[in-house]
């Protein structure tokens, strides 16, 4: 079962736009959510995390909102550049189960120019 | 990444033959984890470790065994490759929940 749903699958965005990539997941007890960004031939690597306890978490340009009751979340990229283009995952873990992750399907970015 | 080796890098085997992809470590970080990562599956858990000779199954285990004697080594062993099991494989590592996982450059794996 698909515990942490993300969309869209593929996303194009001209440069200087807002890229937004959203996630859903089921488990209630999930209290850590971060956000990866992959590159092509690389290892995914950690762009921005957020715990329940906030609704928003801003990081330069990347930003997570977060809704418990909705148990969504989504990054937004402003700004978006030709180099944000990568494949991005969100994913989710529960405290005690030795931090395992669980990812979404990923979405995967393009920025034009 | 610095502090995480995976090798092979690439690796094409035929189906019946097992496999053993390792991931090295210099973080001695608690914990390491096996992925998959397959298209429009994302990454899935297949085993991960919490300390030296403490493992446990993830989501797609079947067919994957592990072995960690050491707190560097993680040892990610497919007992009879089979052609499903041609994937990307990265390893991870995690100094403790929460923080974050460091995950290596990934092995791609082709069995005929």
């Amino acid at each position: 079962q698909q515990q942490v749903k993300q969309s869209p699958q593929s996303l194009i965005v001209q440069k200087g736009g807002i890229s937004i990539i959203n996630c859903a997941y089921e488990n209630t007890a999930f209290d850590y959510f971060p956000w990866y960004q992959q590159f092509p031939g690389k290892g995914p690597a950690l762009l921005i995390a957020i715990r329940p306890d906030v609704s928003e978490k801003k990081e330069g340009r990347f930003t997570i909102s977060f809704n418990k009751s909705a148990k969504q979340f989504s990054l937004h990229i402003m700004d978006s550049q030709p180099g944000d283009s990568a494949t991005y995952f969100c994913a989710a873990s529960s405290s005690g189960t030795a931090s395992k992750l669980t990812f979404g399907t990923g979405t995967r970015l393009q920025v034009t120019l | 990444d610095a502090g995480i080796t995976q090798s092979p890098r690439h690796k094409v085997t035929e189906t019946g033959t097992p496999v053993t992809l390792r991931c090295h470590q210099t973080e001695n970080h608690r914990y390491m984890y096996w992925y998959r990562q397959d298209p429009g599956h994302g990454l899935r858990l297949i085993h991960y470790s919490y300390g030296v000779k403490d493992t446990d199954k993830g989501e797609v285990s079947d067919g994957y065994s592990v072995s960690r004697s050491k707190t560097e080594d993680f040892l990610l062993t497919l007992e009879s490759a089979t052609s499903s099991q041609t994937s990307v494989y990265f390893c991870a590592i995690s100094e403790e929940p929460f923080y974050g996982y460091t995950f290596g450059s990934g092995t791609r794996l082709t069995v005929v």
